[in-house]
């Protein structure tokens, strides 16, 4: 079966704008992470949906960011007035319904993200 | 906080070495652990996870790592690396019952055939 998808793979936009960043869980997966890789850092949580709702978000820097996941499966993550400091590999990665237990996590290929 | 810390940033081994990657976390409570692989152009991908039972853990490509809780510890090992293992590796940590993960910066190994 297909695995976590993201689109796109590649965005390069400039200072000020705002962009939209998707992710297409594993199909089953009720539980959706967005991370933030920066260069040379570990990847870095940002948020936590389990169905349609955000049961985590204390990861976003601040309310630029924001995500969706309104029908429980796809989700986007969204950035207003961007930043050159938000340049980095955004990472989706879904798991099955975790019931209060850690359930591995699947990972996307990543959205880079370059912010000029 | 939870943090994670990894010693190593670049590791460079011939074939059949021994590896050896350090990881150590800072939380005090009950923790999942993770260590996750990278290989080039590739995604991010599960190598072995550690909850609960013996603290001897086996993971994929012949990889385990070993859990000592008075050390809050959970390196990576494995007796004989192979060119195949050139990735990078991250170390994880979850508080048991939350679904953040917080990692390491990543070690990236380079293995010289």
């Amino acid at each position: 079966g297909a695995g976590v998808s993201q689109t796109p793979s590649n965005k390069v936009t400039e200072k000020g704008k705002y962009v939209e960043l998707r992710c297409d869980p594993i199909s089953g997966h009720t539980a959706l992470y967005w991370y933030r890789q920066s260069l040379g850092q570990g990847p870095e949580f940002l948020i936590y949906f389990q169905g349609t709702g955000a049961a985590d978000d204390s990861g976003l820097p601040n309310d630029r960011f924001f995500a969706v996941r309104p029908e429980g499966s796809v989700s986007t993550l969204k950035i207003q007035r961007t930043e050159r400091g938000d340049s980095a590999v955004y990472l989706c990665a879904s798991s099955l319904d975790t019931g209060g237990v850690y359930n591995e996590q699947f990972f996307g290929p990543g959205t880079r993200l370059t912010v000029l | 906080a939870q943090s994670v810390s990894q010693h190593n940033h670049h590791v460079i081994l011939s074939e059949a070495a021994s590896l050896e990657l350090g990881c150590n976390y800072s939380y005090g409570g009950t923790v999942n652990l993770f260590w996750y692989v990278q290989y080039p152009g590739q995604h991010l991908q599960l190598l072995l996870k550690y909850f609960s039972g013996d603290p001897l853990v086996k993971g994929i490509k012949g990889f385990e790592a070993e859990f000592i809780k008075s050390k809050f510890s959970f390196n990576l090992r494995k007796p004989s690396v192979q060119w195949s293992d050139t990735a990078e590796y991250f170390c994880a940590v979850n508080r048991r019952g939350y679904q953040k993960v917080t990692f390491g910066i990543g070690t990236k190994l380079q293995v010289i055939p």
